[in-house]
């Protein structure tokens, strides 16, 4: 299995502000992705981080709003830029191992509020 | 394009009850895998099990048992005698051939002692 931490695990967030968020995990990984969970509601993936290239982006998610760097095979960032309180939501982190690549581990997510 | 379905909004029992959760999923791929997660209040996502698309045995773990049936496309998930820590949300998640989950919109589970 992989160990994914994740930070900070929770923050509140002056609207307009950005904030990164650190993913790192335990081993390397083949495949890392950023998930949103708003209140209430299912995961909803917001891209691909790719190592050593842009990533990739769902429908209705966009770079500018949400930029992703992927520097290694064991780290991502996520930023959630010029924030309003509609961003406020889990932000999950998630990845795939080379040697179990059918598994899909979790972080334990950051929870942001924006006031 | 792949979808899954939790008919079950919130579901609420009496601890030592048994629930089952229901999971259907939608897909064009021959190869796929199931899962099933839990996420108590904390927010965490917890992994509970995976099932490829060739293997449909049931599988029991303690008090928790899950239904694979290709037939009708479901992958059910039974809690027996349920208990208080059992409370959380359960998504059911889907992967093919894109590697990425599609998860359902969960089910609230609400075990009163």
């Amino acid at each position: 299995s992989a160990v994914i931490s994740q930070k900070p695990s929770r923050d509140i967030c002056q609207r307009g502000t950005s904030l990164t968020i650190q993913c790192q995990v335990d081993s390397q990984v083949t495949m890392m992705f950023w998930y949103r969970q708003q209140p209430g509601q299912s995961l909803t993936l917001i891209a691909t981080a790719n190592q050593g290239s842009e990533a990739t982006y769902e429908s209705g998610f966009v770079i500018d709003k949400f930029p992703i760097s992927r520097p290694n095979l064991t780290f991502s960032t996520l930023t959630v830029s010029n924030m309003s309180p509609e961003d406020s939501s889990i932000y999950l982190c998630s990845a795939q191992t080379l040697v179990m690549n059918t598994e899909a581990f979790f972080g334990q997510g950051t929870r942001l509020t924006v006031v | 394009a792949q979808k899954v379905t939790q008919a079950q909004t919130e579901i609420s029992v009496v601890e030592k009850e048994d629930v089952t959760l229901d999971c259907v999923y939608e897909t064009r791929d021959t190869t796929y895998y199931l899962f099933w997660y839990k996420q108590p209040p904390s927010g965490e996502l917890v992994f509970l099990i995976r099932r490829n698309s060739f293997d449909e045995q049931n599988e029991i773990s303690g008090r928790y048992s899950w239904n694979f049936q290709k037939s009708t496309s479901s992958f059910n998930f039974t809690i027996t005698a349920s208990q208080v820590v059992d409370s959380a949300v359960y998504f059911c998640a889907l992967k093919g051939g894109s590697e990425k989950l599609v998860f359902g919109k969960g089910t609230k589970l609400t075990v009163n002692p």
